[in-house]
């Protein structure tokens, strides 16, 4: 079965510093991969997936996320966090034999320090 | 484009009660989803609709929950009789098709809590 692990509960960074939020998955093959943010008493909103290719994938809101096969990881970055960046951070993985029923980390809350 | 809509936004109940849920999806989206986020947690998919059939729902406990999508449209989840570990956010989200590479697009949630 899919899983998706991400071993940072809470993270905090500075205004203006880089960020990088732990992402691994545990399936049979290549998954397709993905990151969603959600804000306090809002859904979740899509930043970024992988599916193929290249495996540096470019995101909204200045974020960017690699897979690396070896690893079984999908680490999502931005250099310089804002502090409209405050919110929660899911990986999810979804199967690529069909459909897109998605199994979704148990996320990491990410403060920002002004 | 108007996003996919919930209500109410909060409940709270107490133990044994029923409750439901609405949501209205995005407007052409054949697929719909009903996810469930308990607290510390991330979001488990409950069951998902293509038009008014039911895909997935291998995940819903049939026994209290019901679900229902009528003409394909709108669609309600319904609890009965409620638990105190159902307190939770309930997610739905749609996409415009149930392959990988449609987005799921979330409402805003509804927080339920069982007292």
């Amino acid at each position: 079965a899919q899983s998706v692990t991400q071993p940072d509960i809470h993270i905090t960074v500075s205004e203006g510093a880089s960020l990088e939020l732990r992402c691994n998955y545990s399936y049979g093959a290549t998954p397709y991969l993905f990151w969603y943010v959600q804000s306090p008493g809002q859904g979740l909103q899509l930043l970024l997936k992988y599916f193929s290719g290249d495996t540096l994938v470019q995101g909204i809101k200045g974020f960017e996320a690699e897979f690396k096969r070896s690893q079984s990881s999908f680490n999502l970055r931005k250099p310089s966090v804002h502090w409209s960046d405050a919110a929660e951070y899911f990986c999810a993985v979804g199967p690529t034999g069909g459909g897109n029923k998605l199994t979704f980390g148990t996320g990491t809350q990410l403060k920002v320090e002004l | 484009e108007a996003g996919v809509a919930q209500s109410p936004r909060y409940k709270i109940i107490e133990k044994r009660q029923s409750v439901a849920f609405w949501c209205n999806p995005i407007s052409g989206h054949a697929t719909l989803y009903w996810y469930q986020q308990i607290l510390g947690q991330g979001p488990k998919l409950l069951i998902q609709f293509q038009n008014n059939g039911v895909v997935d729902d291998s995940q819903l406990p049939k026994d209290r929950f019901s679900a229902e999508r009528l003409k394909g449209v709108d669609s309600t989840l319904k609890i009965q009789p409620a638990k105190l570990e159902d307190s939770a956010v309930y997610l739905c989200a749609s996409s415009p098709g149930g392959a990988a590479y449609n987005e799921q697009f979330f409402g805003p949630g509804t927080r339920l809590t069982v007292l």
